[in-house]
């Protein structure tokens, strides 16, 4: 089984602009993997930010954005706000499983 | 209001058997390929299966292949998971979630593996 990857935290300063990468044990990361970002508080379920690589729910601050970048995929945060602290989790699709990453905390501060 | 609700979770003796439920309301469930992931205390989010629109079509994480069954009704908007030979690395908070381009997730139901 595939082995996605995760940086295990990262702060950002309010107002300022984050990215947080996934990469794939099997290589590089594309559209086929159909790459999807969740966001999670603590005491809370998980909630869909992106899906579809960089496709928005309509809950989905605008501030929030995915893409792939250097075989990854990855949410850039721009304008971070207090409530953005959360666990990130993404999620890559392969063959006949899904895997998650591992999450990456998020600071805002 | 799109509402995910599962039930079914408790406290189960190593070895036991436990069915959860996943009943949805709010948006169109037999259109929808749906999800179980679970959490275990402190950890992160691990996907374990997911079913296709009308049942036919099954994927399950290596680790719960033979042990944990995925099924769905239709006309009960109601998602299950079965799960045989519990142990005790199976305790976690079992979410079910909707196809990625609906991205809804349910509250979770708590499953404890202990004597």
């Amino acid at each position: 089984q595939a082995v996605v990857t995760q940086e295990p935290s990262l702060t950002v300063s309010p107002g300022g602009t984050v990215t947080l990468t996934c990469g794939s044990s099997t290589g590089a990361v594309t559209t086929g993997h159909y790459p999807s970002w969740f966001q999670q508080k603590p005491g809370q379920a998980p909630r869909t930010l992106i899906y579809d690589t960089s496709n928005k729910h309509s809950w989905t601050p605008a501030r929030f954005s995915g893409s792939l970048l250097g075989g990854e995929a990855a949410l850039t945060l721009s304008g971070a706000q207090p409530e953005d602290e959360a666990e990130y989790y993404c999620l890559l699709s392969y063959t006949s499983a899904r895997v998650f990453g591992g999450g990456t905390k998020l600071t805002v501060l | 209001e799109v509402q995910l609700v599962e039930s079914g979770g408790g406290l189960v003796q190593p070895g036991g058997s436990l069915r959860l439920s996943c009943t949805a309301s709010g948006f169109s469930f037999s259109s929808s390929w749906m999800h179980w992931v679970r959490q275990a205390p402190g950890r992160g989010l691990v996907w374990l299966s997911r079913i296709n629109t009308d049942g036919s079509s099954v994927d399950y994480a290596d680790f719960v292949k033979g042990r944990f069954t995925v099924s769905r009704d239709n006309a009960k908007n109601t998602l299950y998971l079965l799960m045989n030979s519990l142990r005790a690395e199976d305790t976690a908070v079992y979410y079910c979630a909707s196809s990625r381009g609906t991205g809804y997730w349910g509250q979770g139901t708590l499953v404890t593996v202990s004597s």
